[in-house]
């Protein structure tokens, strides 16, 4: 059965040093997610993806934060600077359309640690 | 902006108990997604409904959209039903996902 899947499982960091999280979404889905949950908390919408460029993005999503697609199968989450703040776990999320009414599959996740 | 309360927060229950979870919503939605959340952390789909009822296996979600309510029921409970559930809901021609703060469920044995 296909599934997202999320590099690292684990990431410890600096602050102030720049995070790459990576994701493969499933091959033939077309719209791409980032959450996050920081821990204890519940998770929150970051930024969707579709056709190259952000469709929507929160408040949380600030100039810190860029998504990219750079081949045909890898979607990016890059934190410039890190911030203790953005320890927490990050969710990618593929869904086949945007109709609101598909499913959104989840990778098993991303946990960045900031010291 | 919508907001997606769910209750109970936590609910521990004995194995063969008949499981309720609730998930209200404040602004009409396009669907309404339940989620299981492992202690690992990993996110899993259990159901999108945007009307009446779906059941899979012990699992059955219903919603009322004119109440603006939802709830997952779990019948025989049984200690690897232990988990986060989590209530989500997407706008209509709107992507994202709205997340309630999820229920702790514990089965014990």
């Amino acid at each position: 059965e296909p599934e997202v899947t999320q590099t690292p499982s684990h990431q410890v960091t600096q602050m102030g040093q720049e995070v790459i999280l990576r994701c493969v979404p499933i091959s033939n889905h077309l719209y791409f997610y980032w959450y996050r949950q920081i821990l204890g908390q519940k998770v929150e919408f970051l930024v969707s993806f579709y056709n190259n460029e952000i469709s929507e993005k929160s408040e949380i999503f600030d100039d810190q934060f860029s998504v990219e697609r750079p081949d045909g199968s890898n979607f990016t989450l890059k934190i410039r600077s890190t911030k203790l703040e953005d320890s927490a776990m990050y969710f990618c999320a593929s869904s086949a359309d945007t109709s609101g009414y598909n499913e959104q599959f989840f990778g098993p996740g991303t946990r960045l640690t900031v010291l | 902006k919508n907001e997606v309360e769910q209750s109970p927060q936590n609910l521990t229950a004995q194995e063969g108990e008949f499981i309720t979870i609730n998930c209200s919503y404040s602004v009409g939605i396009s669907a309404l997604h339940w989620l299981q959340q492992h202690p690992g952390g990993g996110i899993v789909s259990l159901f999108m409904l945007s009307s009446g009822k779906k059941k899979h296996g012990r699992l059955i979600a219903t919603i009322n959209i004119q109440e603006k309510h939802s709830s997952l029921h779990i019948t025989a409970s049984h200690p690897r039903d232990s988990a986060v559930y989590i209530c989500a809901v997407s706008g209509f021609g709107n992507e994202k996902l709205t997340f309630g703060t999820g229920t702790r469920l514990t089965i014990i044995p």
